[in-house]
Parts: structure tokens; C-alpha cells; sequence
């Protein structure tokens, strides 16, 4: 089936550490991966893409696939209150009538 | 702002009202979604439309009808809603190619409540 798991949380860490926001996917055929984050009654927000297995960084968020054990991961190092959010991740085949496979989301709290 | 605006952001209608929810999208893009966002469920996919034809109905019920007049303005009409069918309903946009990445954007959402 071609779903992707994430636990929901909530996530509470202080405010400084480095999150870590998993998720597990059983589709092999999945080539491109998504974290979105929603801010509660906003929709949700691209932050990053990665179609390869390794690390993607872009300032405190990085990225990482690995697509031999099937498992995605989102860190954020130097966390702030303004991080707390709903992270979701979401995976994709590629090519048209592409469908996104979403998971449920965690919500994450960072505590001041 | 995402490039996705939805209108109206907040909409509280009667089971027997007809109302429609608005999407447009400034991005460039030739494909749109409505999706339900409902409490510790994953976003449900309900109406895709790629280069303004509907590819997709995931069995909605027929109480919501999606309309794509053009490529950039996407409607969900609704009408003799329950009150299960309150929740975020959130419209996103993607450009599709055959070989290329779906990356979708979204809007902020209109909040429904069925009462």
C-alpha cells in the first residue's frame, strides 16, 4: 500500500536543541520526497524537496532520504519557539498524474 | 504568500445552504487540487485537475462539484453538506510534466463548518 507513516506527536523540545522529524514510506517506486510546515489554521508550506538519497540543507533544515531502509528525516538545528508547527512529509513517483502521498503530520512544540 | 489564494478563509453554512469556495493561482502552473484536511487524518485528496480536465475524483460525494474555468482559477461548490464535511478544504498547485517532480504549493485554506 502505498502510504507514508509519521508519528503525530506532539513533539515538545527545548528551545536550542536539534529536532528530529521521521517518517517511513513502503513504496519503492517513490523518487521524490517533500516536508511541508503548517502553522495552525494556514495551509502548508513547502520548506524543502530532495529527489535523491543523501542530505539537502538550506540554512537550519536539513533533509535526508535514505531509500534503502525507506525512511526520510527532517532535522532543525538551533530550534526556535517560531519552529513550532505541524510538519508533514510526502513522497511522489514522478511523471504525470503524479499522485502525493501525504503522511498524518507531527506536531512539533518548542518550548522557550 | 505562497502564490495559492483561497477565498473565503472562514465559511460557517447550514446543511441546506450552496455555497462555493474560490482558488486562484498565480504561479504559472497548469495543474490543481482541492484537498479535506480533517483532525489526525492524512490531507485526502479529492479533485485534480491538469491542463484545466478533471483526472481525478477519489469517489467524492456528488454534493461537492469542482469547477476549472482556466488554468489559474479553480471553484468547489457545495451544497447539502453534513456536518461531517466540516473541515480546512485546501486548494494547491503544481506544474505537471511527464518525467518531472509534482511539487505542489498551497493556499491557506478556507475553514468550513457545517452546522
Amino acid at each position: 500500500q502505498k502510504e507514508v507513516e509519521q508519528d503525530p506527536g506532539p513533539l515538545s523540545v527545548p528551545e536550542g536543541a536539534i529536532v528530529s522529524l521521521n517518517c517511513t514510506y513502503s513504496n519503492s517506486a517513490f523518487q521524490y520526497f517533500m516536508w511541508y510546515r503548517q502553522y495552525s489554521r494556514k495551509g502548508p508550506e513547502l520548506l524543502m524537496y530532495t529527489y535523491s538519497s543523501g542530505n539537502k540543507e538550506d540554512g537550519r533544515f536539513t533533509a535526508q532520504v535514505d531509500k534503502s531502509s525507506k525512511y526520510i528525516s527532517l532535522f532543525i538545528r538551533d530550534s526556535q519557539p517560531s519552529d513550532s508547527a505541524t510538519y508533514l512529509c510526502a513522497a511522489g513517483e514522478g511523471g504525470r498524474d503524479d499522485k502525493i502521498i501525504f503522511g498524518k503530520g507531527t506536531r512539533l512544540h518548542i518550548l522557550p | 504568500e505562497t502564490g495559492v489564494t483561497q477565498t473565503p478563509r472562514h465559511l460557517v453554512m447550514g446543511m441546506t445552504n450552496k455555497k462555493s469556495l474560490k482558488c486562484e493561482q498565480h504561479l504559472g502552473h497548469n495543474a490543481m487540487y482541492w484537498y479535506k484536511q480533517s483532525a489526525k487524518k492524512p490531507l485526502e485528496l479529492m479533485f485534480v485537475y491538469s491542463l484545466e480536465e478533471r483526472v481525478e475524483n477519489n469517489s467524492v460525494p456528488s454534493r461537492f462539484s469542482p469547477e476549472c474555468p482556466n488554468s489559474s482559477h479553480l471553484f468547489l461548490h457545495l451544497h447539502t453538506l453534513q456536518p461531517e464535511d466540516s473541515a480546512l478544504y485546501l486548494c494547491a498547485s503544481s506544474q505537471e510534466s511527464v518525467k518531472g517532480k509534482n511539487i505542489q504549493y498551497f493556499g491557506a485554506g478556507t475553514r468550513l463548518s457545517v452546522l
